[in-house]
């Protein structure tokens, strides 16, 4: 399995609180990847990087923002949560940008805002 | 982006091969079939991709028709443990600098005993 983990596996928190995800890889893969998961609407992008300080938004990155200040981390913040972004979180990682786009995903944090 | 259409659901018995079917009748010449799956509460896991060539893995084998608008993958020996969506991927659309992988609602596969 690829080394990616995900903290905190589990949050529970209120409206209008900052949350930050924490995404690490021992892989030294060039690409992360933050995708969101509900039902109904599959796996959907939120942001992701290219490389250590590249990052650019996915196609749900409106209250949402990242970080990559080493090859290894990912970081997705809610700046200040909504109930509309309780969801599963989970975080992938790839070794290139061109074909074929292999990714290894990471198990998933579990966000509950309240 | 090319649409992927797959069987709601399927089961299968434990032991025997399970078929998972899928259309993609819209795919362009340069394009990868990718197939992923999610067990429950897990993250997706990739298992196989092809271009034009029937592809085989330790997880299972991939067969692609010759004019590319439909596949199947093949689990040989299907277990209990296989119980999971199983997602057909054919586009990943193309970013400026990475790419990104287009889920469907996949093909709810159930494997009994």
């Amino acid at each position: 399995d690829a080394g990616i983990t995900q903290s905190p596996r589990h949050k529970v928190t209120e409206t209008g609180t900052p949350v930050t995800l924490r995404c690490h890889q021992t892989e030294n893969h060039r690409y992360m990847y933050w995708y969101r998961q509900d039902p109904g609407h599959g796996l959907r992008l939120i942001h992701y990087s290219y490389g250590v300080k590249d990052t650019d938004k996915g196609e749900v990155s409106d209250g949402y923002s990242v970080s990559r200040s080493k090859t290894e981390d990912f970081l997705l913040t809610l700046e200040s949560a909504t109930s509309s972004q309780t969801s599963v979180y989970f975080c992938a990682i790839s070794e290139s940008g061109r074909p074929p786009y292999e990714q290894y995903f990471g198990p998933g944090t579990r966000l509950t805002v309240t | 982006d090319a649409k992927t259409t797959q069987p709601t659901s399927m089961d299968c018995a434990e032991g025997r091969a399970a078929n998972l079917p899928c259309n993609h009748s819209t795919i362009s010449g340069n394009e990868y079939v990718y197939w992923y799956r999610q067990i429950h509460s897990q993250g997706p896991q990739y298992i196989i991709h092809g271009l034009k060539n029937n592809e085989t893995n330790e997880m299972a084998s991939l067969i692609i028709t010759e004019d590319r608008k439909s596949s199947t993958l093949i689990l040989p020996h299907a277990t209990l443990r296989d119980t999971a969506v199983y997602y057909c991927i054919v586009r990943a659309r193309l970013m400026e600098y990475g790419n990104k992988l287009v889920f469907g609602a996949g093909t709810i596969l159930r494997v009994k005993s």
